[in-house]
């Protein structure tokens, strides 16, 4: 099955700092690989994703990019906001199947401050 | 743009008592998921659903858990004995299986249970 290591945090950076929270997974076959963000107190929110190698996922200026060689997503955001301060997850997915399920990282808790 | 639902927001039960979590996924979604996190922790596959049979379950789903989709609806998540240590957020998911987006779930707002 899939398994993923994920960045320990917690991450602190000032606003406008550059951001990378590290990911590699093992799987089986080919997932597709997915960044979730959790605000604080509030539920799952797809932030990108990524179906096949060297595809890129943005969205609200991070990216992050399918590195098959590497076994890697790693998340990038040149910027970052105060607004930004939630928890994010690499979670790869099993595809072409009926089950098609998510595995989680552990979580990076980043803070941005002023 | 549809989204997942999940009712109630929030469920305080005792130890030993049976709760059923619902969840309405979006309308022409096909998979269907129950993943949980409890408090401070990672989020934890618990049990797939499509063509209304279980597809696959994890460690954590045993013989106390039971899924339905009773109405072509609701998905709904059964715990017959609550314990202690069920206490967590249970997410619900769907997806819709085909086109562009069929690899993507969709994640309802969640639902705290509290297990007393």
């Amino acid at each position: 099955g899939n398994s993923v290591t994920q960045m320990e945090g917690p991450v602190t950076l000032s606003e406008e700092a550059f951001l990378t929270i590290n990911c590699t997974y093992t799987a089986t076959g080919y997932p597709s690989l997915f960044w979730y963000v959790q605000y604080p107190g509030e539920g799952l929110q797809l932030l990108l994703k990524a179906t096949k190698a060297d595809d890129k996922g943005s969205n609200k200026g991070f990216e992050a990019t399918y590195r098959k060689e590497t076994t890697s997503f790693h998340l990038e955001k040149g910027s970052v906001q105060v607004s930004d301060s939630a928890v994010y997850f690499c979670a790869p997915q099993k595809s072409n199947t009926n089950a098609g399920k998510s595995t989680f990282g552990d979580g990076t808790t980043l803070t941005v401050k002023p | 743009e549809p989204e997942v639902t999940q009712t109630p927001s929030h469920q305080v039960t005792q130890m030993g008592q049976e709760v059923i979590l619902r969840c309405v996924p979006i309308s022409n979604h096909l998979y269907f998921y129950w993943y949980r996190q409890i408090l401070g922790q990672k989020v934890e596959f618990l049990v797939s659903f499509y063509n209304n049979e279980i597809s696959e379950k994890s460690e954590i789903f045993d013989d106390q858990f039971s899924v339905e989709r009773p109405d072509g609806s609701n998905f709904t998540l059964k715990i017959r004995s609550t314990k202690l240590e069920d206490s967590a957020m249970y997410f619900c998911a769907s997806r819709d299986g085909q086109g562009s987006s069929r690899d993507t779930q969709y994640f309802g707002p969640g639902t705290r249970l509290t297990v007393l």
